[in-house]
């Protein structure tokens, strides 16, 4: 079970908007900022939003990042079949001291 | 441009110690703001924190790992290491070297490709 719920799935067809959310608690997102990780099959988990709402360079703007209270969302706009990999978010908590992620969101283009 | 190289023996005997190194490339140990971390995935599942170490060698770990853990630098090889004694299967994963950048939030920057060490009775 994770400190940080997402959604164990998020699907979407090509061009489609798609939102995968990030939900924790007052010790972690309520209080610290949230990274995104997205994941392909058989490699390391990639940074694509820092900060909450900070994009890597080379990380297109289709992405985008987002937090409030004790939820964070990953926006991906105008889908392309490379963005579909694993997506998970991770945050310091204070209470656990130490950081978290949640179990991961498997992203599937139709 | 930083590179990051995970090294080790990919299986380890129940009890014993997992012993990794972490070679980095395209910057040393001590440029500011990053910093140092290991970080764990059970093939098919998420992530899990180890711990974090500075150049400076100061550590911080995860508490979930009960002090089974223990991280060192090699400055002159621009080397960190990872130690965990008393493994047992629930320790066996893909293990990540990553770089944290200190910033106005920190952040995993930078990850090696990952390395599977099984834990084997």
């Amino acid at each position: 079970q994770s400190v940080l719920t997402q959604p164990p799935s998020a699907s979407g067809t090509p061009g489609q908007r798609v939102t995968i959310s990030c939900s924790g608690t007052s010790s972690n997102i309520g209080k610290n900022t949230v990274n995104w990780y997205q994941q392909l099959p058989g490699v390391a988990p990639k940074l694509v939003m820092f900060v909450n709402d900070n994009r890597p360079s080379g990380v297109p703007d289709r992405f985008s990042g987002s937090k409030s209270g004790t939820s964070a969302s990953l926006a991906i706009t105008g889908l392309q079949s490379d963005d579909e990999a694993d997506y998970f978010c991770a945050v310091w908590d204070d209470s656990l001291k130490g950081w978290v992620f949640g179990g991961g969101t498997r992203l599937t283009v139709l | 441009q930083v590179q990051l190289q995970e090294s080790g023996p990919g299986v380890v005997k129940t009890s014993e110690t997992l012993a990794l190194k972490c070679t980095v490339s395209g910057v040393s140990l001590s440029t500011s703001p990053y910093y140092w971390s290991w970080i764990r995935q059970i093939p098919g599942k998420g992530l899990e924190w180890i711990g974090y170490i500075y150049y400076s060698g100061s550590t911080y770990y995860n508490p979930a790992l009960k002090g089974r853990v223990a991280m060192s630098v090699d400055r002159p090889l621009n080397q960190f290491s990872l130690d965990v004694n008393s493994v047992t299967a629930a320790d066996t994963a893909v293990y990540y070297c990553v770089t944290v950048v200190a910033a106005f939030g920190d952040y995993f920057d930078f990850w090696g490709q990952g390395m599977l060490v099984s834990v084997a009775s």
